[in-house]
């Protein structure tokens, strides 16, 4: 199993460029999550999906943020119109999610992160 | 609000010598807590959790409610052990959502 997968591992763009960052989770996961990780706030949950239904958005930081998961295997966390101050390292996780028993089963696996710089 | 707060940013100390990483927390219910761990060209990943009460790579954390903490410790700390370590919360009531620290790198020096 590859993990979660994210891509592109690299974004350099232009401020007002729209930006779409990807996500694969673990298959039959049923959680995932994005985050941002940046020196000044460390790592930030932005948002976090259920059998994938967004649960919690309070993260997002403002309306240029927007997620989808048209389907269990896939994710999109898109910027629009991107600024520099979205230059950060955004992370994908996934789980098995709640309501699943057994130990573990709230062990977050994350991807490798993009790396996205705004210019 | 919950929050999580790891006081020290970077910790520096000799192979052999104890490692204690604090993790300080805030929430008014039952939490669970957790260490992740990313080393150098890895992923983040979870080290281990405070249910378990398990000792993973040589490192134990106890869950102290009195003092809202969660101590990372090792008796003798070794090179491979370098690397960013995250200590983040799991409310009761709000799936799986995690909550983190702002982190702590550890460098452990030969």
């Amino acid at each position: 199993d590859a993990g979660v997968i994210q891509s592109p591992r690299h974004e350099v763009t232009e401020m007002g460029q729209e930006v779409t960052l990807r996500c694969k989770p673990i298959s039959g996961h049923n959680s995932l999550f994005w985050y941002r990780q940046t020196m000044m706030r460390g790592l930030e949950l932005l948002i976090y999906f259920n059998n994938n239904v967004p649960i919690d958005d309070s993260g997002m930081p403002e309306d240029r943020f927007s997620a989808k998961m048209p389907n269990a295997s896939f994710s999109t966390l898109k910027i629009q119109p991107s600024e520099p101050r979205d230059s950060a390292v955004y992370f994908c996780a996934s789980s098995l999610g709640p309501g699943e028993s057994g130990v573990g089963t709230d062990t977050q696996y994350f991807g490798p992160g993009t790396r996205l710089t705004v210019l | 609000a919950q929050r999580v707060t790891q006081p020290e940013k970077l910790l520096s100390v000799f192979k052999g010598a104890p490692v204690e990483l604090k993790c300080n927390y805030s929430y008014s219910g039952s939490p669970e807590l957790f260490w992740y761990v990313q080393y150098s060209r890895q992923r983040l990943q979870l080290l281990l959790r405070h249910i378990s009460r398990e000792s993973i790579k040589g490192f134990t954390a106890d869950l102290n409610k009195g003092e809202t903490s969660f101590h990372l410790k090792k008796p003798f700390a070794q090179e491979e052990d370098s690397a960013m370590y995250y200590c983040a919360l799991m409310r009761g009531n709000a799936g799986n959502m995690l909550t983190f620290g702002g982190g702590t790198r550890l460098m452990v020096k030969p």
